[in-house]
């Protein structure tokens, strides 16, 4: 069973404009959410994180917006630039899990110029 | 400053082989993880350890093994290997165990033929 769904396998944005990704959880035992960047042939890059206790959190270009009572969060770049493309995962911890992390199967964003 | 560092970048065997996949921890670290990446999958924890002691393990069978030593590197061992253990391998360190953000290796890409 897949504990964080990433539902889309990936997304097309214009330079310039909102990219949004979504994941969505199913444990509400995890209190620490993160979002990992990933380009080919390197490890995943820490982007951003949020804990159970907020409900938002931003870094620059970058925002998590995080829903708990629907075991949601998103991932909101603006503006997105070509650079962005890479997959994203959306990973959790906490529980049983401890520090370590469940992560979500990615989605693959493509910025087009 | 270095980053985490794995050896080797890629890696061929076959069924029933044996193979020790190798990381370095960013200076300063004294936690590694492990994770497999299967593709089109997201990374999925197998070990964490800090100060040479497991801290936590994943669903992965016995033939998973991995230490960590004085200088808090970390070897993981995998036995009898399966085709299904083709994957990426992704080592991740953190200050210590508690640490919520974990900062990855480029991976070794073990491919069991």
């Amino acid at each position: 069973d897949q504990q964080v769904k990433q539902n889309s396998p990936s997304l097309s944005v214009q330079e310039g404009r909102i990219s949004i990704l979504n994941c969505d959880y199913t444990n509400s035992m995890f209190d620490y959410f993160l979002w990992y960047k990933k380009y080919p042939a390197e490890g995943p890059t820490f982007l951003i994180s949020i804990s159970s206790i907020k409900d938002k959190n931003e870094d620059g270009r970058f925002t998590v917006f995080l829903n708990k009572s629907a075991k949601h969060l998103s991932l909101h770049i603006v503006p997105s630039q070509p650079g962005d493309s890479a997959v994203y995962f959306c990973a959790a911890s906490g529980g049983t899990y401890g520090q370590n992390f469940v992560f979500g199967p990615g989605t693959r964003l493509s910025v087009l110029p | 400053d270095a980053g985490v560092t794995q050896s080797p970048t890629h890696l061929i065997k076959t069924r029933g082989q044996q193979v020790t996949l190798r990381c370095s921890p960013i200076s300063g670290h004294k936690s590694v993880s492990w994770y497999q990446q299967v593709l089109g999958q997201g990374p999925q924890f197998i070990f964490q350890y800090y100060e040479k002691e497991e801290r936590g393990r994943g669903n992965f069978p016995d033939r998973f093994s991995a230490r960590q030593f004085p200088n808090y590197s970390s070897e993981l061992n995998v036995n009898a290997l399966l085709l299904g253990d083709s994957a990426l391998y992704l080592c991740a360190s953190s200050l210590d165990w508690a640490d919520e953000t974990q900062y990855f290796g480029p991976g070794t890409r073990l491919l069991v033929l």
